[in-house]
């Protein structure tokens, strides 16, 4: 199963928005529901910011949204913070596994 | 506050065995099905292998198919992942984290990884 494609890098400043894709297949983001978003501070366990294409889980800001379209999901960060800049990365259920995107790192200007 | 401990990496040579753990607490461990996740360095997230809630279902990514074995023991809220001759494309941090195959919320819990580093 081919990870799923995300960009290398993005990068904002302060109090903008921001939006990383992920590109699947029909196989996986296209099929399926079980679309997840996770953010990743180096040296700490990843979080849970997406699950479900839109869900938020209990604690997670508004600042974070997703979206899908096609084969495509999407995260939106709006209203950048520094404590944002870090790696994200998008999972999709395919049915028979588990399949991550490549990642993105956020940097903040 | 939901803990997810793991333990048992290190360094082995190609061909090796290791067994990783990764004990819970504050968790209906029990309830939910369990991955185990790994990143290799400078690269991203790959989910590795699950394992339902009570044990009887196993999955793995193809990459580790047949030289590793997921298992659980729900009694001591531990999950386990056996690894089998070890490639230095193993060499990652292994992440447990709680969810399995079909999970809507996979990942909702992780611990803080054990390192795994395949050299001779």
């Amino acid at each position: 199963q081919s990870a799923l494609t995300q960009p290398a890098s993005v990068s904002g400043s302060p109090g903008q928005s921001i939006n990383i894709s992920c590109a699947g297949t029909s196989s996986d983001v296209g099929s399926s529901n079980l679309v997840s978003w996770y953010q990743h501070h180096p040296g700490r366990a990843p979080k849970l910011l997406i699950y479900e294409v839109t869900k938020r889980p209990s604690g997670v800001s508004s600042r974070f949204s997703a979206s899908k379209s096609g084969n495509t999901a999407s995260l939106t960060i709006s209203g950048l913070l520094a404590e944002d800049e870090a790696h994200y990365y998008c999972s999709s259920y395919t049915g028979i596994s588990n399949v991550f995107g490549g990642g993105t790192n956020l940097t903040v200007l | 506050e939901v803990q997810l401990l793991e333990s048992g990496g290190g360094l082995v040579q190609p061909g090796g065995s290791l067994r990783l753990s990764c004990a819970a607490s504050e968790f209906t461990f029990s309830s939910y099905a369990m991955s185990w996740i790994r990143q290799a360095p400078g690269k991203g997230l790959e989910w590795v292998s699950a394992i339902s809630a009570a044990g009887g279902s196993t999955y793995y990514a193809d990459s580790v198919e047949g030289r590793s074995t997921i298992s659980r023991d729900n009694f001591k809220s531990t999950l386990f992942l056996q690894m089998n001759s070890l490639r230095a494309e193993d060499t990652a941090i292994y992440y447990c984290a709680s969810g399995g195959m079909a999970s809507s919320r996979l990942g909702e819990y992780w611990g803080q990884g054990t390192q795994v580093t395949v050299s001779s």
